[in-house]
């Protein structure tokens, strides 16, 4: 089983659609990272996060400590938005940061 | 202007060649990884160095080497390509940290790379 898992695996919404995506981790972590896959291929980072909740534009990323839970949500969501999202915990091992990524899911957003 | 860059993007050889692949960051970062993605789309680390040195090496095949000739290049050699190596390969950055949240990476493109 992965350390960190990812629901759903596919995703297909309707422009304007509320989407959540939703993270679970068996591991302790120092951080939670949110990273966004375009369909060219390249990754971008969207959030990092220890507590709480963070909103950047229409992303806003939350997460539970204690129930090991982070969710990725969009509003009004856009076909622009159609990628690759993938959750990764961060921590130390060695004294040095590791992250571990999720399996990702993919979501397509239709016109 | 780019923040990590990587050579090749796309990279097509014959089972048993050696090949490399250069990663360079200009972001002023002490940490840089290897990552593979498969074909799943999975992301794995394989490789992390932290000013020139080795500290993290996941259970990777001894056919992939990495050198850092200094802390902005990270380069990646495999020697004998397998089909099985058939993967997109990221480079990425982070600042250092010990402690406290782990820092955001940055990533570079990818390179594909096809081994027939």
């Amino acid at each position: 089983k992965n350390e960190v898992e990812q629901s759903p695996q596919n995703l297909t919404a309707q422009e304007g659609e509320f989407i959540t995506i939703n993270c679970s981790y068996s591991v302790g972590i120092s951080a939670l990272h949110w990273l966004q896959q375009h369909p060219g291929g390249g990754i971008v980072s969207l959030f990092m996060l220890s507590s709480g909740k963070k909103k950047h534009g229409r992303l806003i990323a939350t997460i539970n400590i204690q129930e090991k839970h982070s969710s990725l949500h969009i509003t009004a969501s856009h076909p622009r938005d159609s990628a690759v999202y993938i959750c990764a915990a961060g921590r130390y091992s060695g004294g040095y940061q590791k992250v571990t990524f999720g399996t990702g899911t993919k979501l397509q957003v239709i016109p | 202007d780019t923040a990590v860059s990587q050579t090749p993007k796309y990279l097509v050889t014959q089972m048993g060649n050696d090949k490399s692949i250069k990663c360079e960051q200009n972001l002023g970062h002490d940490t840089m990884y290897w990552y593979k993605q498969d074909s799943k789309k999975f992301l794995k680390i394989m490789f992390s160095y932290n000013n020139k040195e080795l500290i993290i090496n996941e259970t990777v095949p001894n056919r992939f080497s990495p050198k850092s000739p200094d802390k902005a290049h990270l380069n990646l050699h495999i020697n004998s390509l397998e089909l099985g190596d058939s993967a997109v390969y990221f480079c990425a950055s982070s600042p250092q940290s010990t402690s406290g949240p782990t820092n955001e990476q940055f990533f570079g493109p990818g390179t594909r790379l096809t081994v027939l």
